[in-house]
């Protein structure tokens, strides 16, 4: 079974510093779709950033941009000037066996620190 | 647009008690999903949809039943609630195009459930 593997269960960032999440995961398939999600203690889902496997260029979003190297199967999400805001559960995912169906991380818990 | 609606927002239940879990969304989406996210781990796939008609099982099904009649709603029934079924329970839909490409997941607020 694919699985998704996110090896820090918390980081800690000073606000305006610049943090790293890791990602990390196993698939067979060759195209495929990785996306990041924030959940903060609302318990909402939020779209933070996706890539598509097929495309060499690094996804960004304003102060959020991912590094991924697909024959690593690595996707970290570097979040820079961090913002109080920033602070929740942060959770990589991937699409499974060329379908929609999404496996995810346990998640990393970020805090900002003033 | 609303988006993707659940309720209750929270319920608490009773072992052996039954209840539906409701989810709509206002996108014109397809494509529609159940997770459930237990403490300190992330989402697992219960059921999913991809028209109205048809559904399928997810990593995590037992216990569960889905149905969808129509494309906004996309109903999940829980039968003989047990303790191991205490969780959050997230709906979420995306759009899939002809092409193939993966759409994003947009979700809903979540329903917290308790079974005692």
């Amino acid at each position: 079974a694919q699985t998704v593997t996110q090896s820090q269960p918390e980081m800690s960032v000073q606000e305006a510093e610049t943090v790293t999440l890791s990602c990390t995961y196993d698939t067979s398939e060759s195209d495929y779709y990785l996306f990041w999600y924030k959940q903060p203690p609302s318990r909402q889902m939020i779209l933070v950033i996706r890539q598509e496997a097929y495309k060499q260029q690094n996804a960004t979003e304003n102060r959020f941009s991912v590094n991924f190297q697909k024959a690593a199967k690595s996707f970290s999400l570097k979040i820079s000037d961090s913002q109080l805001g920033d602070a929740a559960m942060y959770f990589c995912a991937a699409t499974q066996g060329g379908s929609e169906k999404l496996v995810f991380g346990k998640g990393t818990k970020l805090t900002v620190n003033p | 647009n609303a988006g993707v609606t659940q309720t209750p927002k929270f319920r608490i239940l009773k072992i052996g008690q039954s209840m539906t879990l409701q989810c709509a969304q206002d996108m014109n989406h397809n494509y529609m999903y159940w997770y459930r996210q237990d403490p300190g781990m992330g989402l697992k796939l219960i059921y999913y949809s991809v028209g109205a008609g048809i559904t399928d099982k997810g990593e995590v099904p037992n216990g569960y039943n889905v149905s969808r009649s129509t494309t906004e709603d996309f109903p999940l029934r829980l039968e003989l609630a047990a303790p191991s079924q205490t969780s959050v329970y997230f709906c979420a839909s995306s759009y899939e195009v002809l092409t193939g490409a993966t759409d994003t997941q947009y979700f809903g607020p979540g329903t917290r459930l308790t079974v005692l």
